[in-house]
């Protein structure tokens, strides 16, 4: 079974300094990993996503994420943050399993950016 | 182009009932997925459906069942809600079955009291 764990709840940050949310995944398969912005009352946002290739992704609005297939993790960076990016934060994983080709999300982390 | 689109925005029901959410995948895209999002919790899987058959079906009860229809919608229908079915359901379309990234609907909010 595949899962994924979003090692923090709530991530406070200050405007202009960097940022990074972690996440942990399990999975026997091959994975594509993800990770979604959602903001207040809306739907969920491709930030970037990793299929293959690279380990380095960088996706929108200046966030990038590292695959680690050895500590099984896929963090999310962004070396100086705005109050715009204040929203919750989704990792997921996506493979073949019993579910088809559901993606697994973590619990989300709040970032919230102050000046 | 459109994104997707999923109607009602917001829908109010009492426990017992029965409800129908709908969503229009984007254009090309021949799979559709549901997940529920219960507040505060990350969005979990209910449906697959891609070519209009069902193509996975996350851990939730009987109660919920769906359908796609040859335009690619879709619609999900819980039936006898209980108060634990209050959440926001998203719909997401892809254009393979195999290729998942995901796109997502604003979502329908319902409220069960």
């Amino acid at each position: 079974a595949q899962s994924v764990t979003q090692l923090d709840s709530q991530v406070p940050v200050f405007e202009e300094a960097p940022v990074e949310l972690r996440c942990n995944y399990s999975s026997s398969v091959s994975v594509y990993l993800f990770w979604y912005v959602q903001y207040p009352n809306q739907g969920l946002q491709l930030l970037l996503k990793y299929l293959s290739g690279s380990t380095l992704v960088k996706g929108i609005n200046g966030f990038e994420a590292e695959f680690n297939k050895s500590q099984t993790s896929f963090h999310l960076r962004k070396p100086s943050v705005h109050i715009s990016d204040t929203a919750e934060y989704f990792c997921a994983v996506s493979g073949y399993n019993q579910a088809g080709t559901a993606l697994i999300f973590g619990k989300g982390t709040t970032l919230s950016v102050s000046s | 182009d459109a994104g997707v689109t999923q109607s009602p925005t917001h829908l109010i029901k009492t426990r017992g009932q029965q409800v129908t959410l709908r969503c229009s995948p984007i254009s090309g895209h021949k799979s559709v997925s549901w997940y529920q999002q219960v507040l505060g919790q990350g969005p979990q899987f209910i449906f697959q459906y891609y070519e209009k058959e069902e193509r996975g079906r996350g851990n939730f009860p009987d109660r919920f069942s769906a359908r796609q229809f040859p335009n690619y919608s879709s619609e999900l229908n819980v039936n006898a809600l209980l108060l634990g079915d209050s959440a926001l359901y998203l719909c997401a379309s892809s254009l393979l079955r195999d290729y998942n990234e995901q796109f997502f609907g604003p979502g329908t909010r319902l409220t069960v009291l």
